[in-house]
């Protein structure tokens, strides 16, 4: 079974602060994602990346920047944190580069709280 | 942009068959449609994926009509463990578009 562990389950960050979120997966995934989680919006993609070193836009990534510096591990950076990034943040993979329809295989989520 | 529409909510009792259905407007060719499960304090679990017509796995059922404007999910004889919130997802070489989700409630 493909295993995504996200380093932290819980967060709390004071307003301004940088933040990093660590994602790692072991099944050798090219692509990886961010996604937070907000009661009624359900799933926003922040950022995903499919291959090392690159990174493309998802839906919601103002205030946020993303690293993959290796296959295996998709950092999430809040450069400055804000209220309104409290949120449950999911990281995910899927096998096959560049191709979306490859079913995700997300982590337990690091639910974040910025005062 | 691929959108996916679903109800909010859905009640059942146990051994009832549950049909979930999501509307995907401007499905694109390539795209495929995707189930996910989530549980409280838990990723999404991929719970099964089809083109069109109907595939079926050991979890549930997905049936796909021909326009592939919509999907139904369907849960055979739901248990306590099923209480749970469903994703439709529509995608493929584009970016993937997250249903609102369905939150299944099911009463013994």
């Amino acid at each position: 079974d493909v295993k995504v562990t996200q380093s932290s389950r819980y967060l709390v960050k004071r307003t301004g602060e940088k933040v990093f979120l660590e994602c790692v997966q072991d099944m050798d995934h090219e692509n990886m994602f961010w996604y937070r989680q907000d009661p009624g919006l359900g799933l926003r993609l922040i950022y995903f990346s499919y291959d090392v070193k690159m990174k493309e836009k998802g839906d919601i990534p103002e205030g946020y920047s993303v690293s993959r510096e290796k296959k295996e591990r998709f950092s999430l950076i809040l450069e400055s944190a804000s209220t309104n990034q409290t949120s449950m943040y999911l990281c995910a993979s899927s096998l096959i580069p560049g191709q979306f329809n490859s079913p995700l295989h997300f982590g337990n989520g690091t639910r974040l709280t910025v005062t | 942009l691929a959108k996916t529409t679903q109800p909010i909510s859905m009640d059942s009792y146990e051994g009832q068959e549950v049909n979930i259905t999501c509307s995907h407007n401007n499905i694109a060719t390539n795209d495929y449609i995707t189930w996910y499960q989530q549980f409280p304090s838990q990723g999404p679990r991929f719970i099964i994926q089809g083109y069109k017509t109907k595939v079926t796995n050991e979890v549930a059922s997905l049936f796909i009509p021909a326009d592939r404007k919509s999907s139904t999910l369907s849960l055979p004889r739901v248990s306590l463990s099923d209480t749970a919130v469903y994703y439709c997802l529509s995608g493929g070489t584009d970016k993937l578009i997250f249903g609102t989700g369905t939150r299944l409630q099911v009463f013994p």
